[in-house]
């Protein structure tokens, strides 16, 4: 059961262009999401999270929108660059039994952006 | 630099032997987690540690897997008996309860390869 989806494999975009980066999941419990960058051969790189209580939030040229009644949220590149090919990773936390947030993440499977000069 | 620090970064075992893993967390955390990648997926919660105590463990973790947190720094990951399905990067992160958000940062994976 894959309660994180990223259903798209893999996006191609031209430089300068905006990239959007999908995600869906299924668990109303997750109160946390995050946005990860994975380079082969590398640990993941944080880039951006957003909070439950909130649809957006935006940090240079990353914006994460989150639409809670849908499940799903999204990552805006504007613009997109060439170093900014890499995996693309969404994962969400749910509420921790002593009540704190953001632990245990649960990741989808990534897509792989490509941004052709 | 002081992120998440892992070690080895790459091991090649033959089945059977016995592997360890280590990480040392980003000095002012009080949590660490371990994960594991295989090709494909992405990273798979494993289990993690706030200080010294070891609070959960997934379901992926069979009993010939041991992690370890003695002193509430570094933490070691035993992998005993490999065999080719261990094979994967096993990615080490770590958080600070003390702040808001409690962002996880990973290290940079140890990939193990059982021949």
């Amino acid at each position: 059961d894959q309660q994180v989806k990223q259903n798209s494999p893999s996006l191609s975009v031209q430089e300068g262009r905006i990239s959007i980066l999908n995600c869906d999941y299924t668990n109303s419990m997750f109160d946390y999401f995050l946005w990860y960058k994975k380079y082969p051969a590398e640990g993941p790189t944080f880039l951006i999270s957003i909070s439950s209580i909130k649809d957006k939030n935006e940090d240079g040229r990353f914006t994460v929108f989150l639409n809670k009644s849908a499940k799903h949220l999204s990552l805006h590149i504007v613009p997109s660059q060439p170093g900014d090919s890499a995996v693309y990773f969404c994962a969400a936390s749910s509420p921790e039994p002593s009540g704190g947030s953001n632990y245990k993440l649960t990741f989808g499977k990534g897509t792989l952006l490509t941004v052709n000069p | 630099d002081t992120g998440v620090s892992q070690d080895p970064r790459h091991k090649i075992t033959k089945r059977g032997q016995n592997v360890t893993f280590r990480c040392d967390p980003i000095s002012e955390h009080n949590r660490l987690y371990w994960y594991r990648q295989t090709l494909g997926q992405g990273p798979e919660f494993l289990t993690y540690f706030q200080n010294e105590a070891q609070l959960e463990k997934s379901r992926l973790l069979s009993d010939r897997f041991s992690a370890e947190r003695p002193k509430g720094s570094f933490s070691t990951l035993e992998i005993q008996r490999t065999e080719q399905g261990d094979s994967a990067m096993y990615l080490c992160a770590s958080s600070n309860t003390g702040q808001g958000g409690n962002t996880i940062y990973f290290g940079e994976g140890s990939w193990l390869t059982v021949v």
